[in-house]
């Protein structure tokens, strides 16, 4: 059980165009998801938290127009990474936190990531 | 801040040493404790957690104890496996981070046969 998906997992786009990745928690309902950046040999950097039915809240020094983040439902989060450019590939990550009481709060499931090449 | 210091990589050692893996932490109040595996190719995976003082947690042959008095979250295995080569992560989450998880800088692992 607690298994999180990511599409793609890995995507190859040309400068100027825009990306959506997908994270799905498959066997569980999940209020909160997160968004990580990871570059190579560091560690993973939190963008931003996504409530479902609310706006995310970005962490400092995180562009909201251009990291677009929308939670539809209690399985589903999206992150779409608007006007690409070289300096944004990296490998980005999404965590879910499973509802309250199910089992503890402070309990995240990752997905496996997708590697983002931007021409 | 909170926030986690863990030891630089990359580790090499060889199939059956012991390994220790230091964590440091930095946190307002009493965080929970944890350890995540990154194997290659995959995405994070939960090792062990602790969530109070002298709580020891451990998963497959790994332990680490919850040391409020030294602030240190250490990871040790008495004999590593070839298949133990991965990236460790130590993390905490607590109420001051509004139970966002924050990550160390992570330790490559690599295990000779």
């Amino acid at each position: 059980g607690a298994v999180v998906s990511q599409h793609p997992s890995w995507v190859i786009c040309k400068s100027g165009t825009s990306v959506k990745i997908e994270c799905r928690s498959l066997d569980f309902q999940a209020t909160t998801m997160f968004w990580y950046r990871q570059f190579p040999k560091q560690s993973l950097m939190l963008m931003a938290t996504s409530n479902e039915g609310s706006k995310a809240t970005y962490e400092q020094g995180v562009e909201k127009d251009k990291f677009l983040i929308n939670h539809a439902s209690l399985t589903l989060s999206t992150l779409t990474v608007t006007s690409a450019h070289p300096e944004d590939s990296s490998f980005y990550i999404c965590s879910a936190r499973p509802a309250q009481g199910v089992p503890s709060t402070d309990t995240q499931y990752f997905g496996p990531g997708t590697r983002l090449t931007v021409l | 801040g909170d926030s986690v210091t863990q030891m630089e990589g990359p580790v090499t050692l060889s199939e059956e040493a012991f390994l220790t893996i230091n964590c440091t932490y930095t946190a307002t109040g009493y965080p929970s404790l944890f350890w995540y595996v990154q194997y290659p190719g995959e995405g994070l995976q939960l090792l062990l957690k602790a969530t109070k003082a002298d709580d020891k947690g451990s998963n497959k042959g790994f332990e680490a104890t919850y040391r409020k008095e030294t602030t240190s979250f250490h990871l040790e295995k008495g004999s590593v496996q070839v298949s133990d080569s991965a990236v460790y992560f130590c993390a905490l989450s607590s109420y001051s981070s509004a139970s966002k998880i924050i990550f160390g800088s992570g330790t490559r692992l690599s295990i000779r046969p």
